[in-house]
């Protein structure tokens, strides 16, 4: 049973990077199935999607967050990680990592994130 | 401001039938499948439904998707109290080329 769960600071400075990783067990990030996506829950609020990587390294991000938003992954590790930079009061939020299943048909794509981290608070203050 | 529209909330009792709604556009589930969340109190979202009415294993076929044109609705029937929780519905988005979310709906329990 696959089972991801996140990690790093609970607390970050204004200005700051926010860096998270997240550790998959029960399986593997090299999986050519899947993609590693980072989605986010500011308290109170909905979900955003910030962004994801496939096991080759390509990325896609939101374009609300792409200027500030990094993610990697690190196969020996089973791992992937997101990095966030001038991170202010707006970027507090429960940041979750899920595995993301993406079928691009004819007659359009079909995604699902199956399954999710517990998800981690990150606080932005100083 | 979400691009898939949810009401905030919606309530039922026990054994009833509820349906929660989600409407899009044609660039996300005009031309997109659906796939719905579950997020108890304190807990990551679970995934309830996948490219429109497909179930994964283990969740009851008391929750059924549904989508036609540019919306999507969720029913659950046969009410119980475990079901309080929120509700998320998803799609993808050709014009953000990434997933959306709807603001979510929070169901209660009467």
């Amino acid at each position: 049973q696959v089972q991801l769960q996140e990690s790093g600071p609970g607390l970050v400075k204004p200005s700051e990077t926010l860096s998270l990783t997240c550790t998959m067990s029960g399986g593997s990030v090299s999986s050519g199935s899947y993609y590693w996506s980072w989605i986010r829950q500011p308290p109170g609020k909905g979900l955003e999607w910030i962004g994801y990587i496939y096991y080759s390294g390509s990325t896609n991000y939101n374009p609300s967050l792409k200027s500030r938003v990094t993610i990697s992954v690190d196969t020996s590790k089973n791992q992937f990680s997101l990095k966030l930079s001038s991170v202010t009061a707006a970027d507090t939020a429960v940041y979750h990592c899920a595995r993301e299943r993406k079928v691009t048909m004819i007659r359009g794509v079909s995604n699902w994130f199956d399954p999710w981290g517990q998800g981690t608070l990150v606080t932005v203050s100083s | 401001q979400s691009l898939l529209t949810q009401p905030p909330s919606a309530s039922g009792t026990p054994g009833q039938r509820v349906t929660i709604s989600c409407s899009g556009s044609g660039s996300n589930i005009g031309s997109n499948t659906v796939s719905w969340y579950q997020q108890l109190p304190g807990t990551a979202p679970k995934l309830l439904i996948y490219s429109n009415n497909q179930r994964p294993s283990g969740v009851p076929d008391r929750f059924s998707g549904s989508k036609s044109g540019t919306s999507a609705s969720l029913a659950i029937s046969g009410l119980q109290s475990e079901d309080e929780a929120d509700y998320y519905c998803a799609a993808w988005d050709d014009s953000l080329n990434g997933p959306v979310f709807g603001g979510g709906t929070k169901l209660t329990v009467l």
